[in-house]
């Protein structure tokens, strides 16, 4: 059975922290995705990654940064999280190529900010 | 440019009837289309996705889509509803054109209510 798993469930920082959120998956998938769900906004896409040290701004990269150094992790950094990255995020991982391949969700992470 | 619109943020239904969960979607070349569902407190899960050929998709938890390339739709559907399927729904298009072979554009959501 296909896994993804994040770190936390449920985070509370402060504001100026820097924060690390873990993304794990064993599928050996080549993509991973950050996303950052938000009410009435669906999805929004924050990085990509498509291969180890590989990665691609998505949507709303602002305020964040990645990090792959292993095929199965992929991590997103909060240099200074700040109380408007109050959220859920979604990690998501996938086969590459030109298919119609589906994406795999972890379980995500609410982050609080105070 | 890919995008996909669900243009109803909420669907509300009783057991028993037939449900429709509506989504448009706009590329520039041809579609690969997916739904996925989110239970409460839970990460998104796949349910199923138009490739080629059959304009009608079964999935998952007896799910089913309609393809319909002139009216640009992917409707999510299911005949009998249950209190079990209420959830939020996301609908998901990616263009075969898009050498950036991951990414997909998601839509802003549907909650779908199932009243016993």
């Amino acid at each position: 059975d296909v896994k993804v798993t994040q770190s936390s469930r449920y985070l509370v920082k402060r504001t100026g922290e820097k924060v690390f959120l873990e993304c794990v998956q064993d599928m050996d998938h080549e993509n991973m995705f950050w996303y950052r769900q938000d009410p009435g906004l669906g999805l929004r896409l924050i990085y990509f990654s498509y291969d180890v040290k590989m990665k691609e701004k998505g949507d709303i990269p602002e305020g964040y940064s990645v990090s792959r150094e292993k095929k199965e992790r992929f991590s997103l950094i909060l240099e200074s999280a700040s109380t408007n990255q109050t959220s859920m995020y979604l990690c998501a991982s996938s086969i590459s190529g030109t298919g119609a391949y589906e994406q795999y969700f972890g379980p995500g992470t609410r982050l609080t900010v105070t | 440019a890919q995008s996909v619109a669900q243009p109803e943020d909420q669907v509300n239904v009783a057991e028993g009837n037939p449900l429709t969960v509506k989504c448009t979607y706009s590329v520039s070349g041809n579609p690969y289309l997916f739904w996925y569902v989110q239970y409460p407190n839970r990460g998104l899960q796949f349910l199923l996705k138009y490739i080629t050929g059959d304009n009608l998709v079964k999935g998952s938890y007896g799910f089913e889509a309609e393809f319909n390339k002139s009216q640009t739709s992917f409707h999510l559907k299911k005949p009998s509803a249950l209190v079990s399927d209420s959830a939020l729904y996301f609908c998901a298009v990616r263009d075969r054109l898009n050498t950036n072979a991951g990414k997909s554009t998601f839509g802003d959501g549907t909650t779908l209510t199932v009243k016993p």
